[in-house]
């Protein structure tokens, strides 16, 4: 079965500190994908990030850098110097081969950035 | 802006009642998925199609139904409406069949059962 689990129910830093939301998941498949989806308060699903199970390549874009390591099965996602706008949930999901590649959302993680 | 389009944004309906809500993708996608987001359940696929045809089922109920027309506009239709089907349903688009590429969403359907 294809599991994502999101640890951190709710993140709470300080504006300027780094942060990093866990995702671990669980599958058999050899070809899935992984992904990172933001949701602000405004309620909107935005596309952050996806990554094959084939490319563990680290992935860095602006204030944001993504962790793949097939060894622990996690992906997960780092805010560098957070801001109040990052203030949002963050969602983690996973994509199998099995199933027809139907995408399953971990739980989100809250993340608030406090002034 | 992601392209996709919800109607209405906000509904509120009595239980037992039916209700319909719609979606239409971007332009040059011809998948659309439905998803629900409740408090208790999170966020839970419930249906796809791909050009017209049903491609792959989730978590949706028999009360529910979702259909894909020819101009790739998708509706889902939700009846005998229950206090437990309050949540946010969302549409996504893609380009291809198979849900492994990058998904548009829309701003979502906040839909509440009184």
């Amino acid at each position: 079965a294809q599991k994502v689990t999101q640890a951190q129910t709710e993140i709470s830093v300080v504006e300027k500190e780094d942060v990093t939301l866990d995702c671990v998941y669980e599958t058999r498949d050899t070809t899935y994908y992984l992904f990172w989806y933001k949701q602000p308060p405004s309620g909107e699903l935005v596309f952050l990030i996806r990554r094959n199970s084939f490319d563990e390549q680290n992935e860095i874009s602006g204030r944001y850098s993504w962790n793949f390591q097939k060894s622990t099965s996690s992906f997960n996602f780092t805010i560098t110097a957070s801001q109040v706008v990052d203030s949002a949930v963050y969602f983690c999901a996973l994509s199998c081969h099995t199933g027809g590649f139907k995408t399953i959302f971990g739980a989100g993680t809250r993340l608030f950035v406090k002034a | 802006d992601s392209g996709v389009t919800q109607t209405p944004k906000h509904l509120i309906t009595a239980t037992g009642q039916r209700v319909t809500l719609r979606c239409s993708p971007r332009s040059g996608d011809l998948s659309v998925y439905w998803y629900q987001q409740s408090l208790d359940q999170g966020l839970q696929f419930l249906i796809q199609y791909y050009n017209g045809e049903e491609r792959a089922k989730g978590n949706i109920l028999e009360r529910f139904s979702a259909q894909q027309f020819p101009d790739l506009h998708s509706e889902l239709n939700l009846s005998s409406l229950e206090l437990g089907d309050s949540a946010l349903y969302f549409c996504a688009s893609s380009v291809a069949m198979e849900d492994n590429t990058e998904a548009f969403f829309g701003q979502g359907t906040r839909l509440t059962v009184v």
